[in-house]
């Protein structure tokens, strides 16, 4: 496709479960990001990958959050016993990375909410 | 610690006004500055950005100015139409190590901007 494409792209799912969004990046970009967007705030940094290798992931919570991008392309954020408080739109961006655009393409977002 | 500030939850212009939305930030490791505008239940999307090393940047109706002295940028979109009314949201970057790219994007809360016909 030609965007960031994001799935599901509402998930709802109980208190303790474990969850995987998906995210397809703009093909060619070798950069990729997740945020995580709660009401009336900005989105918040959780990781970015170039190419397969997580290059920061200082912005993940905790150790329930875990993402992966095994081939350089698709990115799965995995986020294990979920709690209330990790009720958030969840955003995946791309870019060229390095040495290319710096901008970021966002996806629509992933809709969680624990109950 | 908010790194980025955006102080004005809304603003609201009439239609063919000028629309001047402010960001302050605090860490000055940042060097590269954007704007991202969003539509309810899309993601972000892209409308200009600024480095470091300069004080203007336009792009048709939108430009964002930067005031390194003061840690404060501006983006103004003239003239304003009501296609304009979303949420704004300014972001802040530093280059990586090694000088060749930039990683995460530090976002302020945003901005609701309504522009009335």
């Amino acid at each position: 496709g030609a965007g960031v494409s994001q799935t599901p792209s509402n998930k709802v799912t109980e208190k303790g479960k474990y969850v995987e969004l998906r995210c397809d990046p703009i093909s060619g970009h070798t950069a990729l990001y997740w945020y995580r967007q709660s009401l009336g705030q900005g989105p918040e940094f959780l990781i970015y990958f170039q190419g397969t290798g997580a290059a920061d992931d200082s912005g993940l919570p905790n150790d329930r959050f875990f993402a992966v991008r095994p081939e350089g392309s698709v990115s799965t954020l995995k986020i294990q016993r979920t709690e209330r408080g990790d009720s958030a739109v969840y955003l995946c961006a791309s870019s060229f990375g390095q040495g290319g655009s710096t901008e970021a393409f966002f996806g629509q977002g992933t809709r969680l909410t624990v109950v | 610690d908010q790194q980025v500030k955006q102080n004005s939850p809304s603003l609201s212009v009439q239609e063919g006004r000028i629309s001047i939305l402010n960001c302050d930030y605090t860490n000055s490791m940042f060097d590269y500055f954007l704007w991202y505008k969003k539509y309810p239940a899309e993601g972000p999307t892209f409308l200009i950005s600024i480095s470091s090393i300069k004080d203007k940047n336009e792009d048709g109706r939108f430009t964002v100015f930067l005031n390194k002295s003061a840690k404060h940028l501006s983006l103004h979109i003239v003239p304003s139409q009501p296609g304009d009314s979303a949420v704004y949201f300014c972001a802040a970057s530093t280059r990586n190590a090694g000088g060749t790219s930039y990683g995460k994007l530090t976002f302020g809360q945003g901005t609701i901007l309504t522009v009335h016909p």
